[in-house]
């Protein structure tokens, strides 16, 4: 089955700065993967997500890039802001919206004024 | 759409007592998955379901978990006897495929933080 790591398990950065979080899947079959972010007390809010097909994508702050060949994925947050501070989760699947997510464990992220 | 609505958000029960937890998924989304997350195992999936029918039960941990879909807008998740390892928080999700005229994409309820005592 699907195995995704993620890294790192915490993250501080000074408020403005960037953040970068990182993930490998091992199923080459994978084809598509989202990014959540969860507040404390909250279920995993979708924030952004990528399908196979696409090597870049950009919301706003957020982008997510994909490399196919590595098997690797990044969630970038630009001009961070106190309200970023969460718990952000990768995943990955084979059947984008009719199969499983894998999840990785998790980045705390935390955001210092 | 409210969204995936889960009741109830907190429960509290005693060692042996049966618990129930309830979802209603997104109207129109024809997959539902009930994840559970811990501290130290993450988030982990234990079933989903589509157009009601069980697909993959194998992350049911014993056979005191059962889930039933009665109909498109309602799943349960019982635990019968319940024990201090099950606390933890229950997550609903629903999801459908894109261009079907509905919210595409999983999308999860707020949880229902189970503790046994």
């Amino acid at each position: 089955g699907e195995n995704v790591e993620q890294h790192p398990s915490t993250l501080s950065v000074q408020e403005g700065d960037s953040a970068v979080i990182k993930c490998t899947y091992s199923d080459s079959a994978s084809n598509y993967f989202p990014w959540y972010k969860q507040e404390l007390g909250k279920g995993p809010q979708l924030i952004i997500d990528i399908r196979s097909n696409v090597g870049e994508k950009k919301d706003q702050r957020i982008a997510v890039t994909l490399n196919k060949t590595a098997k690797h994925f990044s969630l970038h947050i630009t001009e961070t802001q106190p309200e970023d501070s969460a718990v952000y989760f990768c995943a990955a699947t084979r059947n984008f919206g009719n199969e499983k997510l894998t999840f990785g464990t998790g980045t705390r992220l935390t955001i210092i004024p | 759409d409210a969204g995936v609505i889960q009741s109830p958000r907190h429960e509290v029960t005693e060692m042996g007592q049966e618990v129930t937890l309830r979802c209603k998924p997104i109207s129109g989304h024809d997959y539902l998955f009930w994840y559970r997350q811990t501290m130290m195992r993450g988030l982990e999936l234990l079933i989903y379901f589509n157009n009601n029918v069980p697909i993959d039960d194998s992350g049911m941990p014993e056979d005191r978990f059962s889930a039933k879909m009665p109909n498109a807008s309602f799943s349960t998740l019982k635990i019968q006897p319940s024990e201090p390892r099950d606390s933890a928080v229950y997550f609903c999700a629903s999801s459908s495929q894109p261009g079907t005229g509905v919210i595409y994409g999983y999308t999860f309820g707020s949880g229902t933080r189970l503790t046994v005592v």
